[in-house]
């Protein structure tokens, strides 16, 4: 069964620092990685995803993620972060390009606080 | 364009009453997904529709959950003789083909205390 880990449950960061979100995933076979956020009482907004191709993915809001296939990890990255990058952030594998028929498994999710 | 939404907002109910709640898709997505995220058990996949295909159930928590989708647009996702433990909240989201078939765009979700 496929499965995600984020092993970091709270990450404090100060504004305009570098920021990374561990990410470690098993499946399978080939893996489809995605990464929300979603801001206090809202839904899930798509950051970025990988299929295939360039390891390196660039998303919205100057998010970018590394896949690495030995280290099974899609970590998130951004070189300064804002005070409005405080959120839930979930990184999620599904199989297909869109989740298929068994939907997306998500991590349980890494909360950002970021420090004035 | 518009984007998934989802009603209600918010529902407060009674323990042992049926609530159900509504997802209206992106305009043309023909994939619709129910997810339920609690503090427990983080977010986790409940069913999936594709157009008007009979969905697997196998995902739903228990017997008192159900979904539908008509006319392969909105679904309702029904929960009979609530219990506290369903307080959660309910997301929804839709896939299309094409450009879109890769990606699952959510809706705000609807936050489900059970009294």
């Amino acid at each position: 069964a496929q499965s995600v880990t984020q092993p970091d449950i709270h990450i404090t960061v100060s504004e305009g620092a570098s920021l990374e979100l561990r990410c470690n995933y098993s499946y399978g076979a080939t893996p489809y990685l995605f990464w929300y956020v979603q801001s206090p009482g809202q839904g899930l907004q798509l950051l970025l995803k990988y299929f295939s191709g360039d390891t390196l993915v660039q998303g919205i809001k100057g998010f970018e993620a590394e896949f690495k296939r030995s280290q099974s990890s899609f970590n998130l990255r951004k070189p300064s972060v804002h005070w409005s990058d405080a959120a839930e952030y979930f990184c999620a594998v599904g199989a297909g390009s869109g989740g298929g028929a068994d939907g997306l498994t998500f991590g349980k999710g890494t909360h950002l606080i970021i420090q004035p | 364009g518009a984007g998934v939404s989802q009603s209600p907002s918010n529902k407060v109910t009674e323990k042992g009453k049926d609530v159900e709640l509504r997802c209206d898709p992106i305009s043309g997505h023909t994939a619709l997904y129910w997810y339920r995220q609690s503090l427990g058990q983080g977010l986790e996949f409940l069913i999936y529709f594709q157009g008007n295909s009979a969905p697997d159930k196998s995902g739903l928590p228990s017997d008192r959950f159900s979904a539908e989708r008509t006319g392969g647009s909105v679904s309702t996702l029904t929960i009979q003789r609530t219990q506290q433990e369903d307080s959660a909240v309910y997301l929804c989201a839709s896939r299309g083909r094409g450009a879109e078939a890769d990606t699952q765009y959510f809706g705000p979700g609807t936050r489900l205390t059970v009294l």
